[in-house]
């Protein structure tokens, strides 16, 4: 059974502190790792990444892949109250729906 | 641009009521799926479609049905709802299974009581 697995659960950082958030998975005939940022209401589309080793960036936020490890992780450097979401990994692999992890709590205080 | 559009946004029932979420998507995205999401526990697949007229199960299946009797509009009926499907409900779409993100709708928050 396809499986994703986020960690930590729940985090609490200072405004200006970098965070890194972890995502592995086991996904029979991988194809595909995505990220996304869920404040109040619908989740948002971060990354979405199919290499490994290959860096995405978006101002702050940064991603990558380890396609032998089997893990993604998120960076979020200097951040800001407005980060404050869950952040949503699901993997892939094209034939079948996404499967999404549990989700991380961040929140982020002044 | 609406992109996708989930109708209510909040409602109450109570105990073996029915009643019917819409989503409608703009996108002309083949592919629309249901998610149930409730505290600790991610997005809980209930079912999907892959196209007009057709659907499949999801993780979470048992006590909701689906229809997709046009491309741009997928419905999700609770036929006796109860407690335990008090929860927020997520529409998504999507070009492709896989390869593409999927597109959410703001959610129907729902209680049963």
């Amino acid at each position: 059974e396809d499986k994703v697995v986020q960690s930590p659960l729940s985090l609490v950082v200072h405004e200006g502190d970098t965070v890194t958030l972890n995502c592995s998975y086991e996904v029979t005939n991988f194809r595909s790792l995505l990220w996304y940022k869920q404040e109040k209401k619908a989740p948002t589309f971060l990354f979405m990444l199919t290499s490994s080793g290959i860096e995405k960036k978006s101002g702050r936020l940064s991603s990558i892949l380890d396609k032998k490890e089997l893990f993604s992780i998120l960076n979020i450097t200097a951040t800001q109250t407005g980060d404050s979401a869950v952040y949503l990994c699901a993997g892939s692999h094209g034939n079948t729906p996404l499967v999404f992890g549990k989700g991380t709590r961040l929140s982020v205080i002044a | 641009n609406a992109g996708v559009t989930q109708t209510p946004k909040f409602r109450v029932l109570k105990t073996g009521q029915s009643m019917t979420l819409l989503c409608a998507q703009d996108m002309n995205h083949e592919y629309m799926y249901w998610y149930r999401q409730d505290p600790g526990m991610g997005l809980r697949l209930i079912h999907y479609s892959v196209g007009e007229g057709t659907t499949a199960k999801g993780e979470v299946p048992d006590g909701y049905n689906v229809s997709r009797l046009k491309k741009q509009n997928f419905l999700l009926g609770l036929e006796s709802a109860a407690p335990s499907q008090t929860s927020v409900y997520f529409c998504a779409s999507s070009y492709t299974q896989g390869g593409q993100p999927q597109h959410f709708g703001d959610g129907t928050r729902l209680s049963i009581l």
